[in-house]
């Protein structure tokens, strides 16, 4: 089993439409979770990172932690075709600097 | 230039061939890591430097040699690779012990051949 479950997708929406992407991860000990967005020909960039369990909002982006199921998400509001990219997740545990990284999930927003 | 840079973006090397990648960032930062991006397979950590000094090396095999002269600038010199090897190499860098928030460089795109 991996430690670290993504749907690669490719998922495709239509403008305007929530998106919803999802890890699944199987060591506890995570604590820190991130979700990098990478677009065609470039790096990953973070886009939004927390700690522990809980919500976090940023704009028309939520991160969304369960640790009890292990499970994490990210909402996307009023999608746009500038949306349109691979999402990554990483997590890492506490005391531990390695990250480990989802495949990614290709979107691709419709206009 | 800002943020972190990478030359050069695109490389087709043959597996006799001897190559160098590099990497800068202008951020200030401390850390700085090597990491490969292959079609379908997680982002994997290469190597880690901090404030220079190689701290991390993931099992990487020997025709893959980084050099870091100093915090900003990181080099992978590659030699007799192969085939398998062609991969996205990805250069990023962070303040040490921040890896969570660390920058990506924009990759440069390899083909062994």
């Amino acid at each position: 089993q991996k430690e670290v479950e993504q749907d690669p997708g490719p998922l495709s929406v239509p403008e305007g439409a929530i998106v919803s992407l999802n890890c699944t991860y199987s060591n506890s000990a995570f604590q820190y979770f991130m979700w990098y967005r990478q677009y065609s020909r470039k790096g990953p960039e973070l886009l939004m990172y927390t700690y522990s369990s809980g919500n976090k909002e940023d704009g028309r982006f939520t991160a969304q932690v369960d640790k009890s199921s292990k499970y994490i998400s990210l909402f996307i509001r009023d999608s746009q075709p500038s949306d349109s990219a691979t999402y990554l997740c990483a997590m890492s545990a506490q005391g531990n600097e390695k990250l480990t990284f989802g495949t990614g999930t290709r979107l691709t927003i419709i206009p | 230039e800002t943020g972190v840079t990478q030359t050069p973006r695109h490389l087709v090397m043959g597996m006799t061939n001897k190559k160098s990648l590099k990497c800068e960032q202008h951020l200030g930062h401390n850390a700085m890591y090597w990491y490969k991006q292959s079609a379908k397979k997680p982002l994997e950590l290469m190597f880690v430097y901090n404030f220079k000094e190689q701290t991390e090396n993931n099992s990487v095999p020997s025709r893959f040699s980084p050099e870091c002269p100093n915090s900003s600038h990181l080099f992978l010199h590659l030699h007799t690779l192969q085939p398998e090897d062609s991969a996205l190499y990805l250069c990023a860098s962070s303040q040490v012990g921040q890896r969570e928030t660390q920058y990506f460089g924009p990759g440069t795109r390899l083909l062994v051949l």
